[in-house]
């Protein structure tokens, strides 16, 4: 079993649609929770941190469920230009402090 | 500020060939990994520094990929020979400091051995 799982998608939604993705984790000594975005091409870019109590920056909500291990990505009104690659990322101690990506989950938003 | 930046962008080489990656990380970040990411899959961390040290180095091939980080600073990593599986994209990334802080990736190189 992979330390970090994505569902690969794709997730085809229309645009306005509510979207969420799951990532769970393997490691329950997993201290550190992030969301990255990587546009086909490009380098993936931090698309927010995940906090033990959830957070929120405009459409995007993330949130952490530590006792099922798993964390989640929900974005609301979806836009054409949120098509792209959703990374997790987890950072699992006791492995030096070491970032464990997924694989990644793909939406593409239609119009 | 500057991001991470990575050369060269692009590089094709036959097989048997050595490549080499460079990259100069966001100033002021200590730590600096090295990534390898396949298409369609997540990046996999290769190596990661702190300051000078290579600190995790569990996921590198050391039968023929090396890497180092003079002065703390800039870094490469090279590959001699290089095979075909090693057609992928590297990615060099930094951040304050392990564990809590996130990562900044530079544009990577897009390697491909023919």
């Amino acid at each position: 079993r992979k330390e970090v799982e994505q569902d690969p998608g794709p997730f085809n939604v229309p645009e306005g649609a509510t979207v969420a993705f799951n990532c769970t984790y393997s490691n329950s000594a997993s201290q550190s929770f992030f969301w990255y975005r990587q546009d086909c091409r490009k380098e993936p870019k931090l698309l927010m941190s995940v906090y033990s109590s959830g957070n929120e920056d405009g459409r995007f909500t993330a949130q952490l469920n530590r006792a099922s291990q798993y964390i989640s990505l929900l974005i609301r009104d979806s836009k054409l230009s949120d098509s792209a690659t959703y990374l997790c990322a987890v950072n699992i101690r006791g492995a030096g402090n070491m970032l464990t990506f997924g694989g990644g989950t793909r939406l593409m938003v239609k119009p | 500020e500057a991001g991470v930046v990575q050369s060269p962008r692009y590089k094709i080489i036959e097989k048997k060939q050595p490549v080499a990656f460079w990259c100069n990380p966001i100033s002021g970040h200590n730590t600096l990994y090295w990534y390898r990411q396949n298409l369609g899959q997540g990046p996999e961390l290769l190596i990661r520094y702190e300051n000078e040290e290579a600190v995790d180095d569990s996921q590198l091939p050391k039968d023929r990929f090396s890497a180092e980080r003079l002065k703390g600073v800039d870094s490469t990593l090279k590959i001699q020979p290089a095979e075909l599986g090693d057609s992928a994209v590297y990615l060099c990334a930094s951040s304050l400091m392990a564990g809590s802080s996130p990562l900044h990736f530079g544009n990577g190189t897009r390697l491909t051995v023919t």
